[in-house]
């Protein structure tokens, strides 16, 4: 039974396009993340979602949106999308901030 | 600002022998440290963790890594090796307090084991 998984697990896309990677957690856990792992295995946060609080950080373009139907689900839309969105991206989740789930990642390719 | 340095890019060990893999951290406060693995194509998994207390800390499949506060260090080590240790290592710095619990990573460490 996965912890948190994500789906799809791989995605091509063109370039202008929108496409969205969703996420589920099925740990209780109250805080969720979106992570992006470039092409140098580099990690970085993108965006932690708390009990309906959204911390966004500030290098994230705008046309990345994470939205959070529930407690247990956190999703990514992804507007006009560029090359250099290509990527691994990683979801997670953790209770009360202590250590991270993470979800095996989906990787996007921007054509 | 915190940060987090692994300085070795790639290691090569061969099988049975010891590992120590680096890692230096900046943070303000007492750290909560993490090392995570990354197998080809998967997900990262927790390794161990350090939040307090002892300052030598067991993971899952044979790690340990210990929390040296004067040196800023929390050094992953293996006394030997197997060749499915072959992986990704990520060492990571949390911060916490109500909507927070970002881990900020170090760029890895490529792990390559010999037969």
């Amino acid at each position: 039974d996965t912890a948190v998984s994500q789906t799809p697990k791989y995605l091509v896309t063109q370039m202008g396009n929108d496409k969205s990677i969703k996420c589920e957690q099925n740990l209780g856990h109250d805080t969720m993340y979106w992570y992006k792992q470039d092409s140098k295995k580099f990690l970085k946060i993108m965006f932690s979602y708390n009990n309906k609080e959204l911390i966004i950080n500030e290098t994230v373009p705008n046309r990345f949106s994470p939205k959070s139907p529930d407690k247990a689900h956190l999703n990514l839309h992804i507007n006009s999308l560029e090359l250099g969105d290509s990527a691994v991206y990683f979801c997670a989740s953790s209770q009360q901030g202590f250590e991270a789930f993470f979800g095996q990642g989906t990787r996007l390719t921007v054509v | 600002a915190q940060s987090v340095t692994q300085p070795d890019i790639h290691i090569t060990v061969s099988e049975g022998a010891s590992l120590e893999l680096r890692c230096n951290y900046s943070y303000g406060a007492t750290p909560y440290l993490f090392w995570y693995v990354q197998s080809p194509g998967q997900g990262l998994q927790l390794l161990l963790k350090y939040f307090s207390g002892d300052t030598l800390v067991q993971g899952i499949k044979g790690f340990e890594a210990e929390f040296k506060r004067s040196q800023s260090s929390f050094n992953l080590r293996k006394p030997s090796v197997h060749w499915s240790d072959a992986a990704e290592y990520f060492c990571a710095v949390g911060s916490y307090g109500g909507s927070q619990g970002n881990l900020i990573f170090g760029k890895g460490t490529k792990l390559s084991v010999k037969p």
